[in-house]
């Protein structure tokens, strides 16, 4: 069975960082791309940034670009986002999600983690 | 970027009924769509994907079509479990992007 295990939110003050871990089981982790989905309270759901499986290439957001960083390790299963210079506007749940398979026409979450909170207010 | 637009935003339907949601993209994607539905504190759950083929599990009264930039969700016999918020996704180029979702509501 799939399971997404997102860790690591909490309440953190504007400018500070956060890191966003997704502990993966169920599926070949190392051959999976893996994409971070957000959404704020009571809003739709934003894209956020993909690791690609077999490119290695990560694609983010303009909205995070230069502020997070998407990275994995295959040996413990894990997919991270590091979330520097946090903003209010950064303030939703943030999903993990594994694709259906790895080139066009795949990029389809389809297993989802039940997400971690992300607060940002001083 | 490639920008989805659903509509309706909000429709007020009755069980039994046959519901259709639009979602225009701006520019061509060929079929690389997807539709999600969500439920309040739920995670998205993927219903089709290359805008017409069922996920594994989900009920045949869910069906997609769809190309280019014009596609289509429909839910043939509307029931009480399929009361959620669906959205689009464009999986033909990054930035990937959602739709703003269209929420069912029961009449």
């Amino acid at each position: 069975e799939v399971q997404l295990l997102e860790s690591g939110g909490d309440l953190v003050q504007p400018g500070g960082s956060l890191r966003l871990s997704c502990a993966a089981s169920g599926f070949t982790f190392s051959s999976s791309a893996m994409s971070w989905v957000r959404q704020a309270p009571g809003k739709g759901l934003e894209w956020v940034s993909t690791f690609s499986a077999t490119t290695s290439n990560t694609y983010y957001a303009d909205s995070v670009k230069g502020r997070f960083t998407v990275s994995r390790d295959n040996s413990k299963n894990t997919l991270c986002l590091q979330m520097n210079s946090l903003r209010a506007e950064d303030t939703a749940v943030y999903y993990c999600a594994k694709h259906r398979g790895n080139s066009v026409g795949y990029r389809e979450g389809d297993y989802w983690g039940q997400g971690t909170l992300v607060t940002v207010s001083s | 970027d490639i920008q989805l637009t659903q509509s309706p935003s909000f429709l007020s339907a009755s069980v039994g009924d046959r519901v259709t949601i639009t979602c225009r993209a701006s520019q061509g994607i060929s079929s690389y769509l997807a539709w999600y539905q969500q439920t309040p504190e739920k995670a998205p759950k993927l219903l089709i994907y290359a805008a017409s083929t069922l996920q594994s599990g989900v009920p045949s009264r869910f069906s997609g079509s769809g190309s280019g930039t014009e596609f289509t969700l429909t839910i043939s016999s509307l029931q009480p479990e399929d009361f959620a918020t669906y959205y689009c996704q464009q999986v033909n180029s990054y930035p990937l992007t959602f739709g703003a979702g269209t929420k069912v509501e029961i009449k």
